[in-house]
């Protein structure tokens, strides 16, 4: 089939520690993998993507690394932040045009001061 | 760039009346719009998928003829939740794929709907 795991929430961490965020998916092909983060009352943003295996995308600190071997794209980030506080979605791009994403359950991360 | 609107932010209505949500990409042309529904502490549930200029795809288990959408232009999708009822209070996403770049959205900051 065609799905997204992650782990469950919530994540609690203090400042400055080390996240990660697993996400896993299943695909019969190499669809582009994205993670989205979501701050309280808001929609979604885009924090990063790869397109192809063994990509890895990048932004604000957060990295993900397409590994198809273990179909994986976990979420890092070395040194959490207070306002890094959100829910995280991972998601598995559309293989044809106009296709749909399909999300995660979301992940939800508290960072404590 | 790639920035998507909704409007209202946040709508309350009484039972029994419609509501439209509006969807617009302010800065680019999008072929194809997407309407999402989010439960409190949960993911994203799609609704349906809206090509520019034809009807659009629902997702099974969404009424049609409740959730109304509207892709009249390449900038413009909308939603009309009709004879609301409490049960459809929701968090309502949208987002947009570019012409010509369709494998990747771009979301809307959500509305908030609450029906009394």
């Amino acid at each position: 089939g065609n799905s997204v795991t992650q782990m469950e929430g919530p994540v609690t961490l203090s400042e400055e520690a080390f996240l990660t965020i697993n996400c896993t998916y299943t695909a019969t092909g190499y669809p582009s993998l994205f993670w989205y983060v979501q701050y309280p009352g808001e929609g979604l943003q885009l924090l990063l993507k790869a397109t192809k295996a063994d990509d890895k995308g990048s932004n604000k600190g957060f990295e993900a690394t397409y590994r198809k071997e273990t179909t994986s794209f976990h979420l890092e980030k070395g040194s959490v932040q207070v306002s890094d506080s959100a829910v995280y979605f991972c998601a598995r791009g559309p293989f044809n045009q106009g296709g749909k994403l399909i999300f995660g359950q979301g992940t939800e991360l508290s960072v404590k001061p | 760039g790639a920035v998507v609107s909704q409007h209202p932010s946040w709508v309350i209505c009484k039972s029994g009346t419609s509501v439209k949500i509006e969807c617009r990409s302010l800065d680019f042309q999008a072929t194809t719009m997407f309407w999402y529904r989010q439960f409190p502490k949960q993911s994203l549930m799609l609704m349906a998928t809206s090509n520019e200029g034809s009807k659009a795809t629902y997702e099974q288990g969404v009424e049609k003829d409740k959730f109304l959408i509207n892709h009249a232009s390449l900038t413009l999708s909308t939603l009309t939740v009709t004879s609301a009822h409490p049960e459809d209070s929701s968090f309502y996403i949208c987002s947009a794929s570019l012409r010509y770049e369709t494998y990747e959205q771009y979301f809307g900051p959500g509305t908030r709907l609450t029906v009394t």
